[in-house]
């Protein structure tokens, strides 16, 4: 398909476990972001790439978060010893170059669910 | 510290009616502003934007209005249509950053 693509788009996973959450960015899309949306909020910001480079991880929770772009395309969010507060809908955008000013667009989300 | 707030949770307006979807925002370093759309199941998909040296931008039946001293924006439908009824939400951006940061959303709801 032409659009950003997610895997798994549902994935459930016990209290400590390891999880990764693919993203596919559209074809040429230079930059890619994760998103993390809890129930009854917006997305919130967790990481950008520009290239195989994070170039912002700032909105990264804590040190059991990571990703990894390393051929400029398909990026994956890796989440260890999950915890239940990890319970959200994962999203990643891709856009044609940085910057919000180059709309984003959006895969359909991981919703993870940590039981 | 909620920087953009969508005081909104909801909204119920009549088919052929204006639906008003308003947003505030408190940081004055943001000079880019969005309007998502999601439906269920979706991932949000880009609707309409505004950059801080305007105070209009209009595509077809949506119009964004920008109020930098009152640090409001506000997205206008007219006419509302029944598939208009989703969630909707406003983002902005800072200069020099690559992060949106997005309000809690309002729903949406159009009917006959």
């Amino acid at each position: 398909g032409a659009g950003v693509s997610q895997t798994p788009s549902n994935k459930v996973t016990e209290k400590g476990k390891y999880v990764e959450l693919r993203c596919d960015p559209i074809s040429g899309h230079t930059a890619l972001y994760w998103y993390r949306q809890s129930l009854g909020q917006g997305p919130e910001f967790l990481i950008y790439f520009q290239g195989t480079g994070a170039a912002d991880d700032s909105g990264l929770p804590n040190d059991r978060f990571f990703a990894v772009r390393p051929e400029g395309s398909v990026s994956t969010l890796k989440i260890q010893r999950t915890e239940r507060g990890d319970s959200a809908v994962y999203l990643c955008a891709s856009s044609l170059d940085r910057g919000p000013v180059t709309e984003a667009f959006f895969g359909q989300g991981t919703r993870l669910t940590v039981v | 510290d909620q920087q953009v707030k969508q005081n909104s949770p909801s909204l119920s307006v009549q088919e052929g009616r204006i639906s008003i979807l308003n947003c505030d925002y408190t940081n004055s370093m943001f000079d880019y502003f969005l309007w998502y759309k999601k439906y269920p199941a979706e991932g949000p998909t880009f609707l309409i934007s505004i950059s801080s040296i305007k105070d209009k931008n209009e595509d077809g039946r949506f119009t964004v209005f920008l109020n930098k001293s009152a640090k409001h924006l506000s997205l206008h439908i007219v006419p509302s249509q029944p598939g208009d009824s989703a969630v909707y939400f406003c983002a902005a951006s800072a200069r020099n950053t690559d992060k949106l940061i997005f309000g809690t959303g309002t729903r949406l709801q159009v009917f006959p």
